[in-house]
């Protein structure tokens, strides 16, 4: 099935550091979502982003909707152990609207 | 406000032998409805999603079925499990491009 390319696929990182991970397709999406996943648990939204060129913040993390809609960011601020997961980016497809379509995932683990 | 429920849990099954994992969503009308599944430490892989009752699409030709026989209320089936269906199955709702809320995922052993 139709996924959309997530970069990196993993990061080990101290706490305290910054995190970027983002998430490109061939075609245009019209909304892009940021989702977290804990072990054995279903993924947790973390931001939406409806417009082109949106930047929104939810605390420590910062996303951006791409000019071209066809790529996405999301920005972690000062890592925390808790921040630990996979982040899966996820999109509504702009020929198929109602079909969502999930990233590969980026695993993140951080050291204290 | 809008709840997602999916059971069961965890669920062990013999290959041939049938499934049936249901989830239904309160709070909101005419959601979209999607089951995804996850096999370990990998991407969500879109199985179907239904924008309607009885309106499905299928997205990967293979062992499973869907039906929506009522507007929050999505089940999805086999009549015989193979080895390889197990994983980690979620149901998801939304409204047409908007935010999609996850169930808690249902753990699924062929044995």
């Amino acid at each position: 099935g139709q996924q959309l390319n997530q970069s990196p696929q993993s990061m080990f990182i101290q706490e305290g550091e910054d995190v970027s991970m983002n998430c490109t397709s061939s075609s245009i999406f019209n909304t892009w979502l940021w989702y977290k996943q804990d072990p054995g648990e279903g993924p947790v939204l973390l931001i939406a982003l409806y417009k082109a060129g949106e930047l929104t913040s939810n605390g420590r993390l910062t996303a951006q909707f791409g000019i071209t809609r066809k790529d996405s960011f999301l920005n972690i601020s000062a890592s925390i152990p808790s921040d630990v997961g996979i982040y899966f980016c996820a999109g509504f497809h702009g020929g198929a609207t109602n079909k969502l379509i999930f990233g590969t995932g980026t695993l993140l683990a951080v050291q204290p | 406000s809008q709840t997602i429920h999916q059971w069961p849990a965890t669920l062990v099954q013999p290959v041939g032998s049938p499934l049936s994992l249901e989830c239904t969503v309160e709070g909101t009308s005419n959601p979209n409805l999607y089951w995804y599944r996850q096999a370990a430490g990998r991407g969500l892989q879109l199985l179907f999603y239904s924008v309607g009752i009885g309106q499905i699409s299928s997205e990967v030709p293979q062992n499973l079925s869907a039906s929506r026989p009522q507007d929050r209320q999505f089940i999805l089936s086999s009549k015989k499990l193979l080895l390889s269906d197990s994983g980690f199955y979620l149901c998801a709702w939304s409204h047409t491009q908007e935010r999609a809320f996850f169930g808690q995922g249902t753990r699924l052993t062929v044995v």
